[in-house]
């Protein structure tokens, strides 16, 4: 079984409408990321979460909005998508213990909004 | 803050050569230098990364790179590619920061491997 997981892998909306992405994990990690990847610009950080109560802005959360559930889970919600926001959103996580912050990754959802 | 410069948008390669991808950095403090590969239709998965010590550093399916501190460089580098290889590589870097790091990536290279 995957150690990161996204759902859903691929979604197709409507300027407007609201949309959740979510991300769980069973890593057991404290840290969780939501990046967004688009052609030519690598992977931006929107929104990261160091534990259960901590939230902080990244690059780009301007559009975005997160809930951390629990240790595991992680959402992602677009309040009123744009065409802009037509993206690869990839969902990660990483052990404060080990230094470096290296970051383990979910397979990704393809976001596409018409 | 730092940065990372991925000077190679596209690299076609034939297949069995060898190929270098380049990746500079920026950072007034030392750093953590790691190369994440992108299979199509999947995540980021981990190839190598450097902390400290030895400056070449050898990876899963054959990559090795090499931290260069006076270029501020961590080009990767095979020395026989497969098709298997085809794939986006991203070079990243994170600053040492008492468990606040965050990771900077590179806009990526994508590999096409010629048969």
């Amino acid at each position: 079984d995957a150690d990161v997981t996204q759902t859903p892998r691929n979604r197709i909306t409507k300027t407007g409408k609201r949309i959740m992405l979510e991300c769980s994990q069973t890593k057991g990690h404290d840290r969780m990321y939501w990046y967004r990847q688009d052609p030519g610009l690598g992977l931006q950080l929107i929104y990261y979460s160091f534990d259960v109560k901590d939230i902080n802005k990244g690059e780009i959360s301007d559009g975005y909005s997160v809930s951390r559930q629990a240790q595991a889970k992680f959402s992602l919600s677009l309040e009123s998508a744009i065409p802009n926001q037509t993206a690869l959103y990839f969902c990660a996580t990483s052990d404060p213990n080990i230094r470096s912050n290296e970051q383990f990754f979910g397979p990704g959802t393809r976001l596409t909004v018409l | 803050a730092q940065s990372v410069t991925q000077l190679d948008s596209q690299v076609p390669v034939f297949e069995e050569a060898p190929v270098e991808l380049r990746c500079n950095y920026s950072s007034s403090v030392s750093v953590y230098l790691f190369w994440y590969v992108q299979y199509p239709n999947q995540g980021l998965q981990l190839l190598l990364k450097y902390l400290s010590g030895s400056t070449l550093v050898k990876g899963i399916n054959g990559f090795e790179a090499e931290f260069n501190k006076s270029q501020t460089s961590f080009h990767l580098r095979k020395p026989s590619v497969h098709i298997s290889d085809t794939a986006e590589y991203f070079c990243a870097v994170s600053v040492p920061n008492f468990g606040n790091e965050k990771l900077t990536f590179g806009t990526g290279t994508r590999l096409t491997i010629i048969p």
